[in-house]
């Protein structure tokens, strides 16, 4: 069964800090990995995709890896400010007709 | 410019009253799907379109229709809505083709029901 599986489930920082999120899943074939950020009551955004062949992508204070070997992701967030407070969605793209698998998401809430 | 339009982002409507909501992109993707999704929960995939080819998923309740006139457009059909299908309802697109093409999400439809 493809299933896309995130944790932590929820994760409480201070400003300033760091943190990482992860996230394995069992789709396949795969196509290609992203991570969402979604506030409430919005859609996701995305913040990086990422396909088979790549293992690091950054995007500002967001850096995810991939290991397409283990099927696992992380998202790794520097410097955390305030409005990095959001639900956190690891999306897998299988490669049958492009279906996307969501993860539960991981919800980030920053403190001051 | 938003690519993907989600109508209206708000909808109240009665128990049992057919309510539609509506989905339009500037993108000329060609995949389009409806996502549910319930508080504190993941989006949960209704149905998608991959070109005009209709795929249903085998949990989404008879009570859910949809309809792509064309490229541009996806509407969502709630037939007779339930208090349970309170939710907010996600539009999005893609490409089929190109591996990394990025799927484009809709600011959402917050759908209550009294």
């Amino acid at each position: 069964k493809n299933q896309v599986e995130q944790s932590p489930q929820s994760l409480i920082i201070l400003e300033g800090k760091n943190c990482t999120l992860q996230c394995n899943y069992t789709v396949s074939p795969f196509s290609n990995l992203r991570w969402y950020k979604q506030d409430t009551g919005r859609g996701p955004v995305s913040l990086t995709i990422m396909t088979f062949s790549e293992n690091t992508k950054s995007n500002g204070r967001y850096t995810a890896t991939l290991d397409a070997d283990t099927k696992q992701s992380s998202l790794h967030i520097t410097a955390s400010q305030l409005s990095d407070s959001a639900s956190y969605i690891c999306v897998v793209r299988g490669s049958t007709l492009g279906r996307l698998y969501f993860g539960r998401g991981t919800q980030l809430t920053v403190w001051p | 410019d938003a690519m993907v339009i989600q109508n209206p982002r708000y909808q109240v409507t009665q128990f049992g009253k057919p309510v539609t909501l509506s989905c339009s992109q500037t993108l000329n993707h060609n995949v389009m799907y409806w996502y549910q999704q319930k508080s504190s929960q993941a989006p949960k995939l209704l149905f998608h379109y991959y070109d005009k080819d209709f795929n249903n998923e085998a949990d989404t309740p008879d009570n859910f229709q949809s309809r792509r006139p064309n490229t541009s457009f996806c509407f969502l059909d709630i037939r007779s809505p339930g208090l349970g299908d309170a939710a907010m309802y996600l539009c999005a697109t893609s490409s089929s083709r190109g591996s990394s093409t990025e799927a484009f999400f809709g600011q959402g439809t917050r759908l209550t029901v009294v």
